[in-house]
Parts: structure tokens; sequence; C-alpha cells
């Protein structure tokens, strides 16, 4: 299974807008609006934060929110806090994950 | 309180076995699919294997069919992940999750780690 593609890294001061892309095929991201992100903190186990492409399980900011269009899904973290510094994963229906995406807070 | 507890891992040599385990404590573990999640060290995610309610359908990434077994006790609460013939690349931290539906997973153990080298 190929893994789904992500931006190795991306970055932003605090308070800006980030947003992670996340590209798959029309198999598995594009086919079905069964797209979720997870936050990983180093050392820590993964953190649901998006689900069903853009909702937002109970207790997370809606600082984060999610889009899809075609085969590509997003990520949008705005008004960006020094804790949102984490690794993000996409996966999609059928169990394909993202390669991963470290986003630092300058 | 929600929660996933995992334990078994350990260090082993190439073509070993183990047990990993999950208990799980908070919610209905009989309703919900379960599945396990490794990461390697400094790697991605990658799905490992799956399975149903009542453990009759059980599904694999293929790099592991023939080697792991999944399986399950309800009225123990408990999730396993048995692991054979054991290989470098299957060193790994092993996750324990609740899947609610087309693999949202979202509840997460804290990690087993299994390292295999000789």
């Amino acid at each position: 299974q190929s893994a789904l593609t992500q931006p190795r890294s991306v970055s932003g001061s605090p308070g800006q807008s980030v947003a992670i892309s996340c590209i798959g095929t029309s198999s598995d991201v594009g086919g079905y609006d069964y797209v979720s992100w997870y936050q990983q903190h180093p050392g820590k186990a993964p953190k649901l934060i998006i689900y069903e492409v853009n909702k937002r399980p109970s207790g997370v900011p809606d600082r984060f929110s999610g889009s899809k269009s075609g085969n590509t899904a997003s990520l949008t973290i705005s008004g960006l806090r020094a804790d949102d510094e984490a690794d993000y994963y996409c996966g999609s229906y059928a169990g394909k994950f993202g390669s991963g995406t470290k986003v630092t807070v300058l | 309180e929600v929660q996933l507890v995992e334990s078994g891992g350990g260090l082993v040599q190439p073509g070993g076995s183990l047990r990993l385990s999950c208990v799980a404590s908070g919610f209905t573990f009989s309703s919900y699919w379960m599945t396990w999640v490794r990461q390697g060290p400094g790697k991605g995610l990658e799905w490992v294997a799956n399975i149903n309610l009542d453990g009759s359908e059980k599904n694999y990434v293929d790099s592991v069919k023939g080697r792991f077994t999944i399986s399950r006790d309800n009225a123990k609460n408990s999730l396993f992940l048995q692991v054979n013939s054991l290989r470098d690349e299957d060193t790994a931290i092993y996750y324990c999750t609740r899947d609610v539906g087309y693999t949202t997973l979202d509840i997460w153990g804290q990690g087993t780690m299994v390292t295999v080298s000789s």
C-alpha cells in the first residue's frame, strides 16, 4: 500500500495559518469522505484531531479545520500556537496513512 | 476514562515471536472494531491489522500476512497481536487503537516497543 503524499515540513509564526496537503487517489482520499488527521507530539501517541474530512472530536479547538477537493485533502491550523508544533498525519479509508508533516512554529 | 493499555513488547531475535496485548477500559469494548498500527523508529504510521466486533473478520497489511495474527477476548476487554517470524523491519512501536469506522482511529494506547535484533 502506497502512503498518501504530504509535504515533509511546513512552518509559520505564532498567530499565522498553515495548511498541510494530503494527496491520494480516487481509490482512497478522492473516493470517500473518510479522511482523518492525527497530531503527534514527540514521544507521544497520535491523537485524532479531524475525522470524516472536516469534523472535530470533542475538545479539539476550532483552529483546526479540514477540507477536501478531488484527491487532495487539507488540514489548516489557524492562529498557530507554540504547542501546535508536532507531526501531523492524514489517514484515509482502507487503512492508508500519509507520510507525515512536521509543523514548526518559528 | 476511556483508555487502552498495551504490553508485551520487548527485544527479540530475528525469527522470534511475541504476543502483544491491549486492555481496554472506559467503553464497551465488544461494540468496536479494533486496529493495530505501528511506527518504525523515525518513521510514519503504518496500519497493521484490524478485527471486527466478534473476531470473525480480520484484515492484515500484506507485509505481515501469514506471520501476524490479531485476536480479541471480549470477556476480558482485551485485544492481542501474535507476531511470529519477526524481521528487522518489524521493529516499531505498536499501538492499539479503537476504530470507529472507516479507519477513523479515535483512541490510541501509549504503545509497546518491539525491537528485532540479533
